[in-house]
């Protein structure tokens, strides 16, 4: 099984700042990577999709990269909406693991 | 508009069964790869099962095989999820959602399954 370790648990930044959100995997996924956002009470939303590509209707401040076993989802200027948390997913191999999660809060 | 809408959820003993149904709309069910993804209370995201669109490829996280049996109705358009031998880490949001490449692009609002005596 491959493991997703996603860093930081909790990031506090202000509204306006640029969030860098981690996720190392275990062994290659090659760019089988997915990142989703989830606020409390909701369900998860999918942001990015194969390491890089943003999902529909998903606004251009959110951004990922990397390939192999190290990935980045940035944000590149938090807006209110944006503190949640994001978790990553790989579809490289069964089973289809997430990381545990970073949550983005208010500073 | 997709979507996705779960049921069947309760209050089950330890060595019980539940089963989840997830009715769909909005989209070509029968085309589309399905999982059910959970969700413990105040912990992360853990893949549960997957179904492919015909129902002939079927995957199971080892914490569910032998317990849990995944179906579908593409004559309904309803995804399902029997769970047998209930423990009390079984307790969790169930989410079922839709896969494209095995990423979920459409998750249900989600159904809680608690177990306990």
């Amino acid at each position: 099984e491959i493991v997703l370790t996603q860093s930081p648990a909790t990031l506090s930044l202000s509204p306006g700042e640029r969030a860098t959100l981690s996720c190392r995997a275990s062994q290659s996924v090659s760019s089988y990577l997915a990142w989703y956002q989830q606020k409390p009470g909701q369900a998860p939303r999918l942001l990015v999709y194969d390491a890089s590509n943003r999902a529909t209707d998903i606004p251009a401040r959110f951004s990922g990269s990397g390939s192999g076993t190290d990935f980045t989802l940035t944000i590149s200027s938090l807006e209110p909406e944006d503190f949640a948390v994001y978790y990553c997913q790989q579809r490289s191999n069964w089973p289809l693991t997430f990381g545990g999660g970073t949550k983005v809060e208010i500073k | 508009e997709v979507q996705l809408l779960e049921s069947g959820g309760g209050l089950v003993q330890p060595g019980g069964s539940l089963r989840l149904s997830c009715a769909a709309s909005g989209f070509t069910f029968n085309n589309y790869a399905m999982s059910w993804v959970r969700q413990a209370p105040g912990k992360g995201l853990e893949w549960v099962s997957a179904i492919g669109g015909s129902g002939g490829r079927i995957y199971y996280a080892d914490s569910v095989k032998g317990r849990f049996t995944i179906s579908r109705d593409n004559s309904k358009n309803t995804l399902y999820l029997q769970m047998n031998s209930l423990r009390a880490e079984d307790t969790a949001v169930y989410y079922c959602a839709n896969a494209t490449g095995a990423y979920f692009n459409y998750w249900g609002q989600g159904t809680l399954v608690t177990v306990s005596s």
